[in-house]
Order: C-alpha cells, then structure tokens, then sequence
C-alpha cells in the first residue's frame, strides 16, 4: 500500500466508449502523473499536475485527457480509443520535481480496447 | 530520441549468484532512478543518485552512476528469490525540465 489509490483496476472498454480512470493520493503530495506501461515499449510519461497545474504533456493524443480537480485527485478521461491504446496506466505522485523527490505510484488499471 | 538502454532483457539465475544490471544513454542524466516492480503493482524507489561516480548500497544492492551521468548500474550480491521482479531505470533528461524517461527494463528470476 503507497497511498496512492486507482480505479478501475481493470477495465475493458470499445473503441467507441467514453470512460475515466481515477487516481487518489492519500501522502498531501503537490505533484501527479500519469504513466503508459505497454509491453513492448518503456513507461512513458504521459501528463505531469504541478499544484493542480498541467506543466507537461508528452505528445499525447487528444483521445486523452486529463484533469485535476484538486491535489489529491487526478482522472483519465478516454474516448475513441485505439487497440493500440490498451496498456496499464499508472498514476504517481510525489513532494516536489522529477527525479529529485521521490515518486509513489498507484497499482495501476490494466486497460484493453476491443 | 533520448533512450534508456537497459542489458540484459532478462536474467534467470541461481539463489546466491551475483548479477550486474546496466543502464545506458546517450544523454546527460541530471539524475537518475533505480526501481523495481512486482506483477499487479507500481514500481517502487529503490535510490536515486545524483553526482557523477557517485555509488551508493542499500544492503546486498550497489548502485553506480558513470562518472559522465549517461549511465548506471545494479549490482547483487548473493540473489534471493525476493529480489525476483522487473528492475527500471529512470531519469530526468537536462535539467530543471519534465523530460522523465525510463529504461526499458531488465527482468529478473531469482529461483531457489
């Protein structure tokens, strides 16, 4: 158990569906990420929240979108999906930057687009 | 495109064998992560080093940064079936910037 919760844990959608992965961090950290973790490629980073501001989004498709509503919530929301798309998401959070604090990540929602 | 190369892709060794784990770029790291992840979770923090030629352990487990902060390795000592999981390096391209990537992982067995 880190303190960072998410959910779904597993979730299996269409490609026409609308559907939002949640994330909870129970640490009072300032700072929220979500991850991409598919099996033949690294874990990317996809959005950085920095006190509930976007500071970083990774090229990622419009499909996706983020929101945080608060420091201790962050949600996924997807629509049209690919195949492709299908991956574990993972959320983290952390005190302060990158690579210089450390990062808490949640167990992840295994997500398949059929 | 900046890359984290991890070697090797897998490793299936002995209870009590020693391994060494690599982590190569061509990039400057600022700093760079040790992680290790367990099926169903997310990755844990294992260390973080920061200065070039910097080593640091933590029990059976040695961390080295290269003295240029392109790349690092793991070493185990006398491996035991716990330390069986899939091991990720990361870090932050430049400095002051969100560019965080990771390796592309080495998966461990440890079997007894």
């Amino acid at each position: 158990e880190t303190g960072v919760t998410q959910t779904p844990r597993h979730l299996v959608m269409g490609m026409t569906n609308k559907k939002s992965l949640k994330c909870e961090q129970h640490l009072g950290h300032n700072a929220m990420y979500w991850y991409k973790q598919s099996a033949k490629k690294p874990l990317e980073l996809m959005f950085v929240y920095s006190l509930e501001e976007r500071v970083e989004n990774n090229s990622v498709p419009s499909r996706f979108s983020p929101e945080c509503p608060n420091s201790s919530h962050l949600f996924l929301h997807l629509h049209t999906l690919q195949p492709e798309d299908s991956a574990l998401y993972l959320c983290a959070s952390s005190q302060g930057g990158l690579g210089t604090y450390e990062q808490y990540f949640g167990p992840g929602t295994r997500l398949t687009v059929t | 495109t900046q890359l984290l190369e991890q070697s090797p892709q897998f490793l299936s060794i002995q209870e009590g064998e020693n391994l060494t784990v690599y982590c190569n770029s061509s990039s400057v790291f600022s700093s760079l992560q040790w992680y290790r992840q367990e099926p169903g979770e997310g990755p844990v923090l294992l260390v973080t080093v920061v200065t070039g030629g910097e080593v640091k352990k933590l029990k059976r487990l040695t961390f080295q940064f290269g003295d240029a902060r392109k790349d690092s390795s793991l070493h185990i000592t006398a491996a035991q079936p716990g330390d069986t999981g899939l091991y990720l390096c990361a870090g932050v391209v430049g400095a002051r910037t969100y560019k965080y990537i990771f390796g592309t992982g080495t998966r461990l067995k440890v079997l007894a």
